[in-house]
């Protein structure tokens, strides 16, 4: 079965403490990884698209990567602005699954 | 260019009323998408169509019905709520049918509450 799981479910951080988040993936046949940036009581947006394992892709303070089985939104010196949940979604051929999110809360 | 628009944004209703959610795209995009999204829960496919006149089943589409009579709105129907359908939906649009090429682009979400 087709499963994303995303780790930690929520993070707090101070200004400028860098952290990762996680998105592990049990799909088979992917074609792409997508990071999206959801802000309270709005839509999901879109970040990132991964394809194949070793690619990173970068945005201001974020900094995605991907592996075989998982991937990783690297935030860099974090601000306020920057909270959010952060969601992952794989795709194979006929299926897009998304994860639960993170929910990254960043203090001044 | 509005994007992608939902109406309406909450709505609460009782155990066995019905109600219709509409989503409207500008984009002139072929691919429309119904989501529900729960706590806990990734983001879960209800319905979709691939085109104006077209619907197919997604992961979750018991309880409710959909259509596409025209190319830039896509609407959800509820035919009679459950309190299993309390839930935000999410409407998305895109270019590619599940694309790795192609994002899709989602609206602002209606929050519905069903007692």
């Amino acid at each position: 079965e087709d499963q994303v799981t995303q780790s930690p479910e929520a993070l707090r951080l101070q200004e400028g403490e860098s952290s990762s988040l996680n998105c592990s993936y049990t799909v088979s046949g992917l074609r792409g990884l997508f990071w999206y940036r959801q802000d309270p009581g709005k839509g999901p947006e879109f970040l990132f698209t991964l394809y194949s394992a070793g690619e990173e892709k970068e945005k201001e303070r974020l900094k995605a990567t991907l592996t075989k089985k998982e991937s990783f939104l690297h935030i860099t010196a974090p601000k306020p602005e920057d909270s959010a949940t952060y969601l992952c979604a794989a795709l194979n051929d006929y299926k897009l699954s998304f994860g639960a999110g993170t929910t990254v809360t960043v203090r001044a | 260019n509005a994007g992608v628009t939902q109406t309406p944004k909450f709505r609460v209703l009782k155990t066995g009323q019905s109600m219709t959610l509409l989503c409207a795209q500008d984009m002139n995009h072929e691919y429309m998408y119904w989501y529900r999204q729960d706590p806990g829960m990734g983001l879960r496919l209800i319905h979709y169509s691939v085109g104006e006149g077209t619907t197919a089943k997604g992961e979750v589409p018991d309880g409710y019905n959909v259509s596409r009579l025209k190319k830039q709105n896509f609407l959800l129907g509820l035919e009679s709520a459950a309190p299993s359908q309390t839930s935000v939906y999410f409407c998305a649009s895109g270019d590619l049918h599940f694309s790795s090429y192609n994002e899709q682009f989602f609206g602002p979400g209606t929050r519905l509450t069903v007692l």
